[in-house]
């Protein structure tokens, strides 16, 4: 079954700093691939995904993300970070091969911009 | 356009008692998931609704139930509450069940089991 890891559970970083959030999914088939951010006391809000073609996807608030389907990763990156980025960040994986459409989250990565 | 809305935001519940959380959709929108949210395990995938229909569930014991209305609102029950309930319901919608569909998320509702 498809699993999702997000190594880092906390990223602290300061203002204006580059920060990449690393997220990993367990099997090598064609999967869909989703970064959602969570504000506190809010839902899931959607950064960017990756369905097909080119492997740099960019998406809301500057935030990009490499697909890489040799390392089965698909990690999540801002080159400057600002207060307002504070937030946990959920990647997510949706497999086309499972049979079964749902979505299989990491279990987050906090990151915590410091002034 | 009015996003995913969900009721209550906030409830506190006793062991054993029986609760009723409630989602409205965007329109339009014809699935709605839920997804339970606990301290330190992420997402965990509770149930899909499309057309009326349960699609899927996770692993889930059987006190989780809901439904799905003809507007497609949705409602999520959970019998004989447990300590360990306690977490944030998120409710989703989508506007089909296909693999590639953005899920748009409600701001949830915390549920304290005491």
């Amino acid at each position: 079954a498809q699993s999702v890891t997000q190594l880092d559970s906390q990223v602290p970083v300061f203002e204006e700093a580059p920060v990449e959030l690393r997220c990993n999914y367990s099997s090598s088939v064609s999967v869909y691939l989703f970064w959602y951010v969570q504000y506190p006391n809010q839902g899931l809000q959607l950064l960017l995904k990756y369905l097909s073609g080119s492997t740099l996807v960019k998406g809301i608030n500057g935030f990009e993300a490499e697909f890489n389907k040799s390392q089965t990763s698909f990690h999540l990156r801002k080159p400057s970070v600002h207060i307002s980025d504070t937030a946990e960040y959920f990647c997510a994986v949706s497999d086309p091969t499972s049979g079964t459409y749902k979505y299989i989250f990491g279990t987050g990565t906090r990151l915590k911009v410091l002034a | 356009e009015a996003g995913v809305t969900q009721s209550p935001t906030h409830l506190i519940k006793t062991r054993g008692q029986q609760v009723t959380l409630r989602c409205s959709p965007i329109s339009g929108h014809t699935s709605v998931y839920w997804y339970q949210q606990a301290l330190g395990l992420g997402l965990q995938f509770l149930l899909w609704y499309d057309e009326g229909e349960e699609r899927n569930r996770g692993n889930f014991p059987p006190r989780f139930s809901g439904r799905q209305f003809p507007n497609y609102s949705s409602e999520l029950n959970v019998n004989a509450l447990e300590l360990e309930d306690s977490a944030l319901y998120l409710c989703a919608s989508s506007l089909g069940g296909g693999y590639t569909d953005t899920q748009y998320f409600g701001p949830g509702t915390r549920l304290t089991v005491l």
